[in-house]
């Protein structure tokens, strides 16, 4: 049973192409995050969602939109690809009470733009 | 604003032997630290956490990590390196608002020799 998955795993695509990155939790948390790690393994916020409503949104170019149907997926839209987007694209997890501090990653979406 | 940093991108032990990773944060409030590891390919895996109470909190796969509110530190210990514990190590601060996103320190590389 995976907890947190993200859809693709892998993604190679050219410049100017738009393309979306999926994530599904199925822990019942109600807040969702998307991490970005470059390649130098630096990791850092991007997104946040708490029950559909977003709460964080990092200086990030607005080529990136993220969008939540529901509090157990979160997706990631980036449009007019560009090669510094490539990098690996994390998406987690949290409840808001009790062990609310841990957040849960996924494995990960290493995109690659040509 | 919080910071993390970790001292030594790189960190080569033998097998068997004591594992050190160092981590610095900064915070203006009591923070919520944790070690999160990262095999290659993978997504991240929660190691350990601190948030209250017992300042010496153990994890898994033997790690251990004192939080020194003195020093600001959280190193990371292993009495004894196996060699399955060569990965990517981050150190990250939770903030301190509700949205709880983690500053992540650069990362220790961790290798382990026969």
């Amino acid at each position: 049973d995976t907890a947190v998955s993200q859809t693709p795993k892998y993604l190679v695509t050219q410049m100017g192409n738009d393309k979306s990155i999926k994530c599904e939790q199925n822990l019942g948390h109600d807040t969702m995050y998307w991490y970005k790690q470059d390649s130098k393994k630096f990791l850092k916020i991007m997104f946040s969602y708490n029950n559909k409503e977003l709460i964080i949104n990092e200086t990030v170019p607005n080529r990136f939109s993220p969008k939540s149907p529901d509090k157990a997926h979160l997706n990631l839209h980036i449009n007019s690809l560009e090669l510094g987007d490539s990098a690996v694209y994390f998406c987690a997890s949290r409840a808001s009470g009790g062990e609310g501090e841990t957040q849960y990653f996924g494995p990960g979406t290493r995109l690659l733009v040509l | 604003a919080q910071s993390v940093t970790q001292l030594g991108s790189h960190v080569s032990v033998s097998e068997g032997a004591l594992v050190l990773l160092r981590c610095n944060y900064s915070s203006s409030v009591p923070p919520y630290l944790f070690w999160y590891v990262q095999y290659p390919n993978q997504g991240l895996q929660l190691l350990l956490k601190y948030t209250t109470g017992a300042t010496l909190v153990k994890g898994i796969n033997g790690f251990e990590a004192e939080f020194k509110k003195s020093e600001t530190s959280f190193h990371l210990t292993k009495p004894s390196a196996h060699m399955s514990d060569a990965a990517e190590y981050f150190c990250a601060v939770s903030d301190d608002t509700g949205r709880r996103a983690l500053t992540f320190g650069s990362g220790t590389r961790l290798q382990v020799q026969p």
